[in-house]
Order: structure tokens, then C-alpha cells, then sequence
């Protein structure tokens, strides 16, 4: 398996514009994670589906920030509009869910909001 | 909701000596303590994990302790070398459900 996949792995853009960040789980994980990592924060963990529903989404920090899960190999998150603040590293992860526990991170969006 | 503090934040120590980084966890319910590694311009990854039924676990340099009853566990790191300079987090969670990390504590080993 390629492990977790997580797009675009760089992204620069002006403050006010519509920010969406990609992750592909490992097949057969029940589990998705969105986590954002800042050096202030360390690793903030946002919003998690379980079988694509999201069970606790009480860490995205406004609602300008969205994620869905359409399917079990596809998950977004969406900034709309983006601000300064926003500019993190946001990284994906994926678990088995049957209570194995390990979490497999993406290599992460590095989100740049000028 | 569950709260993870991690200390000390920055930790310098001499190659070859051991290091300690500790956690304590707000929530009675978590029972899963994961500690990942996480190298410069890297992913996090699992080093070690414990589970609320045992009080420590082992494995080769790195051995991690919880104290469920003070809700503290901590990560020990023997025999330190060069590759083990890195930030580490601590995290708490009922089984693998919202993992919540601590803030994370960069090891620095000094040559």
C-alpha cells in the first residue's frame, strides 16, 4: 500500500481565497484523522469520520473550515475564505478503527495564507 | 474533552545519556498512550504505545510508564545517539478514537 496520500503538498494562496486540501486513507482503514500542526499548537486535531461519518469535529476552529468524506478512500477539507492564520501544516491520518490504535500520518499540505 | 500537557518543551541531552519526557492526561476515560517520532520536514510516526492494563512497556532503548491513578505517563530514552534528535509528542485517547496530542518536546542530542 502507498500509505496515507494527502494533495497539494505545497499550496501558497491570498488571503479570502477558497483553500481545499486532498487525503487518500489506506485501503481497509475505518478511521480518518485531520489534524494541524503550528509551532504554537503542536498538533491540533480537527475533525475525525469513523466508516465516513464524522463522529467529533469539535476542534475545526470556525466555520470557515469544512471537511466531508464522500467515500471510505476520500476525504476533504475546505478553508473558505482562507485568513494569515490559517497557514499551518495540515496532515491527514488514517487508523484501522477496530482499536489497534496506530495512526498513519500523510506527509502533510504545508498552507501558506498570504 | 481531553487535555494532554507535555513537558519540558525543549530537552538538550549528552550522547549516550537517558532522557525523560512526561505527560499527564485530564480524562479518566483514555486508555491508549501512543508516543510518535516526528524528524525534521517529516510525518509523525508510532515509536511506542501503552495501554491502560499495564504499567509499562519496553522496547529496546525506549520504554514508556503510566500511572493511571496520577493520570502521568512518560517516555524513557537510554543509550542516546545522534538519530534520536527529534520532536516527540505524547497523546491520550480511548482506543484509537480522538488522539489527542500534547504539544510535543524537541530532544536535541548533543554530540
Amino acid at each position: 500500500d502507498a500509505g496515507v496520500i494527502q494533495s497539494p503538498r505545497h499550496e501558497v494562496t491570498e488571503m479570502g481565497q477558497e483553500v481545499t486540501l486532498r487525503c487518500k486513507p489506506i485501503s481497509g482503514h475505518n478511521s480518518l484523522f485531520w489534524y494541524r500542526q503550528t509551532m504554537m499548537r503542536g498538533l491540533e486535531l480537527l475533525i475525525y469520520f469513523n466508516n465516513n461519518v464524522p463522529i467529533d469535529d469539535s476542534g475545526m476552529p470556525e466555520d470557515r473550515f469544512s471537511a466531508k468524506m464522500p467515500n471510505a478512500s476520500f476525504s476533504t477539507l475546505k478553508i473558505q475564505p482562507s485568513e494569515p492564520r490559517d497557514s499551518a501544516v495540515y496532515f491527514c491520518a488514517s487508523s484501522r478503527g477496530t482499536g489497534t490504535g496506530e495512526l498513519f500520518f500523510g506527509e502533510g499540505s504545508r498552507l501558506t495564507v498570504l | 474533552g481531553e487535555n494532554v500537557e507535555q513537558h519540558p518543551s525543549t530537552l538538550s541531552v549528552q550522547e549516550g545519556d537517558s532522557a525523560v519526557i512526561k505527560c499527564t492526561y485530564s480524562d479518566s476515560a483514555s486508555n491508549y498512550f501512543p508516543w510518535y517520532k516526528q524528524e525534521l520536514g517529516k510525518r509523525p510516526q508510532l515509536i511506542i504505545d501503552i495501554r491502560s492494563n499495564v504499567g509499562e512497556k519496553k522496547d529496546q532503548r525506549i520504554a514508556v510508564t503510566l500511572n493511571k491513578t496520577a493520570k502521568h505517563f512518560s517516555l524513557h530514552i537510554t543509550e542516546t545517539q545522534p538519530e534520536d534528535s527529534a520532536v516527540y509528542f505524547c497523546a491520550a485517547g480511548i482506543r484509537d478514537d480522538k488522539i489527542i496530542f500534547g504539544k510535543g518536546t524537541r530532544l536535541h542530542i548533543l554530540p
